[in-house]
Order: C-alpha cells, then structure tokens, then sequence
C-alpha cells in the first residue's frame, strides 16, 4: 500500500521566510499525490494535488509542490510566509484505487 | 450548497452509551468517507462506501458501524463508546474517488 511520510511534526518560520514541509512517498509507481490544510478547528481543504499531469503544482493560497521521482518527495513550498498560513497541514497519496493515506501532518507555526 | 456537513459538532459519552453521527454531502458525490483524526496519527480511515447502499472497512472499523441508506448521507454508529473511541471524527466526499472534500468535523470524548 501506498504511504507517506511527512519530516518534521512541527515547523516554525518567521514572517516573510521560504516555508518547506517536507513529504516522502514509499512507492516505485506514482502515486497521485495531494497536500492538505487545516485550520485550527476545522476540516481539511484541498491546497493541491498531482496527477502525472505536471511536475511542478501551484496551488491555493500561493502554495506550491514538486514532484521528484528521483527523490520519492513531494514537498510543499511557499516562497513568502503569512501570519494567515498557521495551520496543519497533511500530506497524502493514493495509488490506482488503494484508499488515501495520510502522512501525520506537519504543525506550522508562524513567528511575527 | 453546503457541501460536507456534520451532526454533531460536539458530543460527551459515557462508556457503553451508543450514538450515531450523520454526515450529508450536497454534491451528488458517489464516494463518501468516515476518518478519525488523533495527534501524531493524522488521518485514519474507519469506512467508508463507494455508492448507495454500499460499505465496506476501512484502516481501523472495529467498535464502528455504518449505513448509506441514501446518495447524500453516511452514517457512523458506535455501539458501545470506549475511551479509545475519544478522537475527532470527519467525513469526506468525492465524486472519482480523487479529491475528497471534508466537512467541520465532530469532537467526541468518551469519558
């Protein structure tokens, strides 16, 4: 089965700064592959997702991710940090019609 | 349109007490979903059902049951409340199976 791993449970990054959270998959096929926010007491919102289609995501919020077959990583960045982006934020794949499978989520905090 | 929604949003048990919590999907999604959420774990899958009438087990179904009497809603049962059963409950739709689309979420303590 399809799994992720994500490094580092909680990130801290100041106002302005690069975000990198990091997320490895475990698989010699690509997945199709998504990454997850989560604002404090609520649900999970889609931020992007890749299908095979393009190596290099943009997603919501000025969000984007790389898919490195090379690496089995797909990392999630946004060049500019905003006090609005705290959050957790989950990292997930799926392979053919295996079920979705989460990473255990990275913590972000932003330091003003 | 609502999209995912989720009854309760809050609910205290006592061991043995019974509950059933009701997801609907506004969406005319085929696939519908039940996870529960617990720190450092991130997201497990309890059922979850690819149409109406259909169900089928997920990561962790056990103490669990579920229905999908009707397209726009998925029910989650839990016979018999433990203490481990403490967790935050969501729900997710989608129409391929892909994208899942989340509701609010239900807190349960089970004391």
């Amino acid at each position: 089965a399809q799994s992720v791993t994500q490094l580092g449970s909680h990130v801290s990054v100041s106002e302005g700064a690069l975000v990198l959270l990091r997320c490895n998959y475990s698989s010699s096929v690509p997945p199709y592959l998504f990454w997850y926010v989560q604002y404090p007491n609520q649900g999970l919102q889609l931020l992007l997702k890749y299908t095979s289609a393009a190596t290099l995501v943009k997603g919501i919020n000025g969000f984007e991710a790389e898919f490195k077959k090379s690496e089995t990583s797909f990392h999630l960045t946004k060049p500019s940090a905003h006090m609005s982006d705290a959050a957790e934020y989950f990292c997930a794949g799926r392979r053919g019609n295996e079920k979705l499978t989460f990473g255990t989520g990275t913590r972000l905090t932003i330091i003003p | 349109n609502a999209g995912v929604t989720q009854t309760p949003k809050f609910r205290v048990l006592k061991t043995g007490q019974s509950m059933t919590l009701l997801c609907a999907q506004d969406m005319n999604h085929e696939y519908m979903y039940w996870y529960r959420q617990d720190p450092g774990m991130g997201l497990r899958l309890i059922h979850y059902s690819v149409g109406e009438g259909t169900t089928a087990k997920g990561e962790v179904p056990d103490g669990y049951n579920v229905s999908r009497l009707k397209k726009q809603n998925f029910l989650l049962g839990l016979e018999s409340a433990a203490p481990s059963q403490t967790s935050v409950y969501f729900c997710a739709s989608s129409w391929t199976g892909e994208t899942q689309y989340f509701g609010p979420g239900t807190r349960l303590l089970v004391l």
